[in-house]
């Protein structure tokens, strides 16, 4: 089993849509929980970053965590194409190292 | 955020050269410095993980002798692909890490490297 699983996807949605993004992970020492946004040829662009478990909000981006089900999820509110991306998640213990990533999801807003 | 720059953005050389690439925190110190591989289409892989004044940390199957780091100062770290060809060509990204962003993780905009 992989320490971080991730739908690659390709997932399609319409423009306006409810994007649900999922990662679930083995390691139950993880405490700091991130989202990146890649563009094609683009270094990850942090996009949320919270702490133990819990929901964060940020405009039309939630993040939620839940420890107890080792699952995270980022949800995108009325997608617009220029949400079309690759998204990762990523996840670390404490400490500031040994940062795990998934394997990112691809996404496509349609206009 | 955070910044972190790369230069160069894009760089062809001949095979049998070797190209460094500057990997810069721009306005917070990265004690740790991480080097990343990612082929089209294709999620980050890690290539190795420096902390400052210290020798990198390699992943393994990383040929330590060909991908030279370098990260000789808080804002500064180097990857020098040696005698590169034409299977190094590649997206390279750095990300970095430090004081006051100790659980966070920025990336560089990455440095696409074409070996003719």
């Amino acid at each position: 089993q992989k320490e971080v699983e991730q739908d690659p996807g390709p997932l399609s949605v319409p423009e306006g849509a409810i994007v649900s993004l999922n990662c679930t992970y083995s390691n139950s020492a993880f405490q700091y929980f991130m989202w990146y946004r890649q563009y094609s040829r683009k270094g990850p662009e942090l996009l949320m970053y919270t702490y133990s478990s819990g929901n964060k909000e940020d405009g039309r981006f939630t993040a939620q965590v839940d420890k107890s089900s080792k699952y995270i999820s980022l949800f995108i509110r009325d997608s617009q194409p220029s949400d079309s991306a690759t998204y990762l998640c990523a996840m670390s213990a404490a400490g500031g190292q040994n940062f795990v990533f998934g394997p990112g999801t691809r996404l496509s807003v349609l206009p | 955020g955070a910044v972190v720059s790369q230069h160069p953005s894009w760089v062809i050389c001949k095979s049998g050269t070797s190209v460094k690439i500057e990997c810069r925190s721009l306005d917070f110190q990265a004690t740790t410095m991480f080097w990343y591989r990612q082929f089209p289409k294709q999620s980050l892989m890690l290539m190795a993980t420096s902390n400052e004044g210290s020798k990198a940390t390699y992943e393994q199957g990383v040929e330590k002798d060909k991908f030279l780091i370098n990260h000789a100062s808080l804002t500064l770290s180097t990857l020098t692909v040696t005698s590169a060809h034409p299977e190094d060509s590649s997206f390279y990204i750095c990300s970095a890490t430090g004081l006051a962003v100790y659980n966070e993780q920025f990336f560089g905009p990455g440095t696409r490297l074409t070996v003719l």
